[in-house]
C-alpha cells in the first residue's frame, strides 16, 4: 500500500542536541511538507519542497533544516537553535490540494 | 490566500446530523474548498472537496452557496468515532503548497 512513513513515533532530545525526523513516501508525489502542531492548535508549516533538490521556508522555519535529495525522502532536522521544539511533527505529501496525505507523526519531547 | 473562519467547537449526539460552517469571504475564482479530519495524535485525512453547489461522498456532503463565501460540511448520523477536529481549507492548485490549517472545529459526539 502507498503511504507516508514517519519515524520514530516518539523522540526525546536533550537540550542543545540536534535531532533528525525521518519522512518517506512511496506515493510518487512531487511535493512534501513538514508541519508542527502544538497542543490544541492547528498545523503550522515549517518547510515544503515542490521538487527534488529544492525547498522553501514555511511560516516557522527558524531552528529547523531540511533536505530533499530524493523524491521519496524529506528529513527534518530540529537544531539546537529551536528554542521550544517539544511538539507533534507531521510530514505530508501531495499532488494538488486534494492529494494531501499525512504520516502518523513524530512526537518530540525535550528532556 | 483566502482566510477561513470556523467555530472553535461543536457538540452533538450520536445519530444526529452535524453541520459545520466555514466562512471564506476572500475566496478567489480558482480556489477549491477542502475539508480534512484529524483524530488525536494522527495526521489529518482528506474528507471532501468542492468548488460550487453540492458534493457528496460516502462520508459527508459539502454545500457551497452561489457566492462561495462560505461552505458547510454535513456529517449525517454521527457516531462517537466522528469526534475529531475538522479543518476547512481554501486554495487552488498553484497555492496548494501553502495551504493553511487553522485551529479547526473540535467536534465532540456524545452518547
Amino acid at each position: 500500500d502507498g503511504g507516508i512513513t514517519q519515524s520514530p513515533k516518539y523522540l526525546f532530545r536533550k537540550e542543545g542536541q540536534n535531532v533528525t525526523l525521518s519522512c518517506e513516501q512511496n506515493l510518487n508525489h512531487d511535493a512534501m511538507y513538514w508541519y508542527r502542531q502544538d497542543p490544541g492548535q492547528g498545523l503550522r508549516l515549517i518547510y515544503y519542497s515542490q521538487i527534488v533538490n529544492d525547498f522553501q521556508k514555511g511560516d516557522i522555519a527558524e531552528g529547523y533544516s531540511v533536505s530533499r535529495e530524493k523524491k521519496e525522502s524529506f528529513p527534518l532536522t530540529v537544531t539546537s537553535a529551536q528554542k521550544n521544539p517539544t511538539a507533534f511533527y507531521l510530514c505530508a505529501s501531495s499532488r494538488g490540494t486534494r492529494g494531501y496525505t499525512f504520516g502518523s507523526g513524530t512526537r518530540l519531547t525535550v528532556v | 490566500l483566502a482566510k477561513t473562519t470556523q467555530p472553535i467547537s461543536m457538540d452533538s449526539y450520536e445519530g444526529q446530523e452535524v453541520n459545520i460552517t466555514c466562512s471564506h469571504n476572500n475566496i478567489a475564482t480558482n480556489d477549491y474548498i477542502t475539508w480534512y479530519q484529524q483524530f488525536p495524535s494522527q495526521g489529518p485525512r482528506f474528507i471532501i472537496q468542492g468548488y460550487k453547489t453540492k458534493v457528496t461522498n460516502e462520508v459527508a456532503s459539502l454545500f457551497i452557496p452561489a457566492d462561495r463565501k462560505s461552505s458547510t460540511l454535513s456529517l449525517p448520523r454521527v457516531s462517537l468515532s466522528d469526534t475529531a477536529v475538522y479543518y476547512c481549507l481554501v486554495g487552488d492548485e498553484d497555492s496548494s503548497y501553502k495551504l493553511i490549517f487553522g485551529s479547526g472545529t473540535r467536534l465532540l459526539v456524545r452518547p
